[in-house]
């Protein structure tokens, strides 16, 4: 039972350059999120899919794009990175409100 | 909107000794509460939920947290820390019906050998 799995665990890219983000969980969850987690300032939510072809804008959206083709998978873009996207980026899962998420691993992205 | 707070950054307490961790709230209607707990070069894990019921919630590793509606407070406890219990601990809320958790800042908490 993988639960949610993130890849790449590690990525350097310079600035300008384009990435995604792969995050996959086996649980059969509706609901899948990414958050960047930054020293000071807690978890924040960029983007988040209540169910597969869906995807909405959380609290910190601008520079990342995402998509859900596919139930288990949850994708995040960066078209064009920026040294400010240098983060720890969280994908999460959930059944819905009532029980709480499963976190992925991380990704910690370095932008140049 | 719904928010939370963590008033401390840091906790340090000596092992075997009380821990507490604050969280307070707000958020429309009824809330679930949740705290959880990340490692160094960890992913967040679960520690425990308030859903409804009884307003001491029992979690993994001997913690607890109490939900105080007119405080709107759920601190987490822990009668004995151990030096492993040294991390980030997060609370989170959500309202009732939704789909989107919000989380407080995280406070460190060191405990000392």
């Amino acid at each position: 039972n993988a639960g949610v799995t993130q890849t790449p665990k590690f990525r350097v890219l310079k600035t300008g350059q384009s990435m995604t983000l792969l995050c996959a969980q086996d649980m059969n969850h509706e609901y899948m999120y990414w958050y960047r987690q930054d020293p000071g300032m807690g978890l924040r939510l960029i983007h988040y899919s209540v169910g597969e072809g869906t995807t909405a804008k959380g609290e910190v959206p601008d520079g990342y794009n995402v998509s859900r083709l596919k139930k288990q998978n949850f994708l995040l873009g960066l078209e064009s990175a920026a040294p400010s996207q240098t983060s720890v980026y969280f994908c999460a899962s959930s059944y819905g409100g009532l029980y709480g998420y499963t976190f992925g691993s991380g990704t910690r992205l370095t932008v140049v | 909107a719904q928010s939370v707070a963590q008033p401390e950054d840091q906790v340090n307490v000596a092992e075997g000794n009380p821990l507490t961790v604050k969280c307070t709230y707000s958020v429309s209607g009824n809330p679930y509460l949740f705290w959880y707990v990340q490692y160094p070069n960890r992913g967040l894990q679960f520690l425990l939920k308030y859903i409804t019921g009884d307003n001491l919630v029992k979690g993994s590793y001997g913690f607890e947290a109490e939900f105080n509606k007119s405080q709107t407070s759920f601190h987490l406890k822990k009668p004995s820390a151990l030096v492993s219990d040294s991390a980030l601990y997060f609370c989170a809320v959500n309202k009732a019906a939704g789909n989107k958790l919000t989380f407080g800042g995280g406070t460190r908490v060191l405990v000392k050998p």
